[in-house]
């Protein structure tokens, strides 16, 4: 089983600062890697896929970059309502799995 | 508009079973992969069971260890997770969730979520 580990585990930005979040593969997930947001209360909603492909809607701040072992999530000038949990995905290897999350607080 | 509406998340003693049901709408339910995908009260997401757009094949977590059953019946659009032996630790809300399309993982479309609480 593929573990994903995310840091830190709560990054606390200011409005129009970026924001960087990491994850890590226990092993090469390619670019199988997917980064979701949560909000408290709110079901996930999807960012980016296969790495660096934004979701349909998503704005432009978000972008992810890596392949292999290590992704990073950034938002480029965070906005109030990018508080929210972040968690990754990998899904190049049965069965699939998340990381534990990286809370970003404003 | 895609919809997913799940159902059949209830308070059930330690040991008991549950099934859970996703009415799917909006899509071509066949055409697609699903996933269940779990959280624990204040806990991050965990990926419980997917399956194919036929149902022929599934695919579960290892610490479920058979206890869990995904299914689908795809002329009703409705896709299952039969829950049994079921323990204080499987507490959470279970997502019904559809992945882009051609692939099982990056999930574009959630359900609200239901309930499940095992004590006693």
């Amino acid at each position: 089983e593929i573990v994903m580990t995310q840091s830190p585990a709560t990054l606390s930005v200011s409005p129009g600062e970026r924001a960087i979040l990491s994850c890590w593969a226990s092993q090469s997930v390619t670019r199988n890697l997917a980064w979701y947001q949560q909000k408290p209360g709110q079901a996930p909603r999807l960012l980016i896929y296969y790495a660096s492909t934004r979701a349909a809607g998503i704005p432009a701040r978000f972008s992810g970059s890596g392949s292999g072992t290590e992704f990073t999530l950034t938002i480029s000038s965070l906005q109030s309502e990018d508080l929210a949990a972040y968690f990754c995905q990998q899904y190049n290897n049965w069965p699939l799995s998340f990381g534990g999350g990286t809370k970003v607080d404003i | 508009e895609v919809q997913l509406v799940e159902s059949g998340g209830v308070l059930v003693q330690p040991g008991g079973s549950l099934r859970l049901s996703c009415a799917a709408s909006g899509f071509t339910f066949s055409s697609y992969a699903m996933n269940w995908v779990r959280q624990a009260p204040g806990k991050g997401l965990e990926w419980v069971s997917s399956i194919s757009g036929s149902g022929s094949n599934t695919y579960y977590a290892d610490s479920l260890k058979g206890r869990f059953t995904i299914s689908r019946d795809n002329s009703k659009d409705t896709l299952y997770l039969q829950m049994n032996s079921l323990r204080a630790e499987d507490t959470a809300i279970y997502y019904c969730a559809k992945p882009l399309p051609g692939v099982h993982g990056p999930t574009d479309c959630w359900g609200q979520g239901t309930l499940v609480t095992v004590s006693s």
